[in-house]
């Protein structure tokens, strides 16, 4: 089935650093790629995504592309602020056979920005 | 207004016993679903509904039963909690059940089962 693999956590990191989050996938098909956020006491909100090879989805300073010689989906920030400090996921929605519709989400990298 | 609400925020409670969770959507969306996120938030999902339809159905122990009312409504019935059961459950919600279709969360539901 499908998966999708972020590396591992926590991340801390000074403000003004640079951000990379990795995530790599595994899919039937062409799925389409997300970046979702939790900040703490909080839900799922939809950060960025990118629906076919080489899209770029950004939001609020975030970019990641999609590349699918890679399957990889790797998000970046150039410069963190504290209020970026959350729980990051990547997911997938699955594209074909038994994964159709699905969103199968990586475990999570935890973020924590010092000033 | 809230587009994916949920209740109650907070539940805590005896073990054997039975506790539901509500949700709603005001998305107007066809299809519904119910995720667990456990303690080490990682997040898998456990039933799908499109118009009121079971379409997905993971390994999900039987004592779970997802009813859902009308498209708007898809609400997790928890029969003979049991302390594994204990996490965050989120309800989401998308027009289609297509790759690229969004899903909306919710704010999630901690369940504490003692």
């Amino acid at each position: 089935g499908d998966s999708v693999t972020q590396m591992e956590g926590p991340v801390t990191l000074s403000e003004e650093a640079f951000l990379t989050i990795n995530c790599t996938y595994t899919a039937t098909g062409y799925p389409s790629l997300f970046w979702y956020v939790q900040y703490p006491g909080e839900g799922l909100q939809l950060l960025l995504k990118a629906t076919k090879a080489d899209d770029k989805g950004s939001n609020k300073g975030f970019e990641a592309t999609y590349r699918k010689e890679t399957t990889s989906f790797h998000l970046e920030k150039g410069s963190v602020q504290v209020s970026d400090s959350a729980v990051y996921f990547c997911a997938l929605n699955g594209a074909g056979g038994t994964s159709y519709g699905k969103l199968t989400f990586g475990q999570g990298t935890i973020l924590t920005v010092h000033p | 207004d809230t587009a994916v609400s949920q209740t109650p925020k907070y539940l805590v409670t005896q073990m054997g016993n039975d506790k539901s969770i509500k949700c709603e959507q005001n998305l107007g969306h066809d299809t519904m679903y119910w995720y667990k996120q456990d303690s080490k938030k990682f997040l898998k999902i456990m039933f799908s509904y499109n118009n009121k339809e079971l379409i997905i159905n993971e390994t999900v122990p039987n004592r779970f039963s997802p009813k859902s009312p009308d498209k708007a409504h898809l609400n997790l019935h928890i029969n003979s909690l049991e302390l594994g059961d204990s996490a965050v459950y989120f309800c989401a919600s998308s027009q289609e059940v297509t790759s690229g279709s969004l899903k909306y969360f919710g704010p999630g539901t901690r369940l504490t089962v003692l």
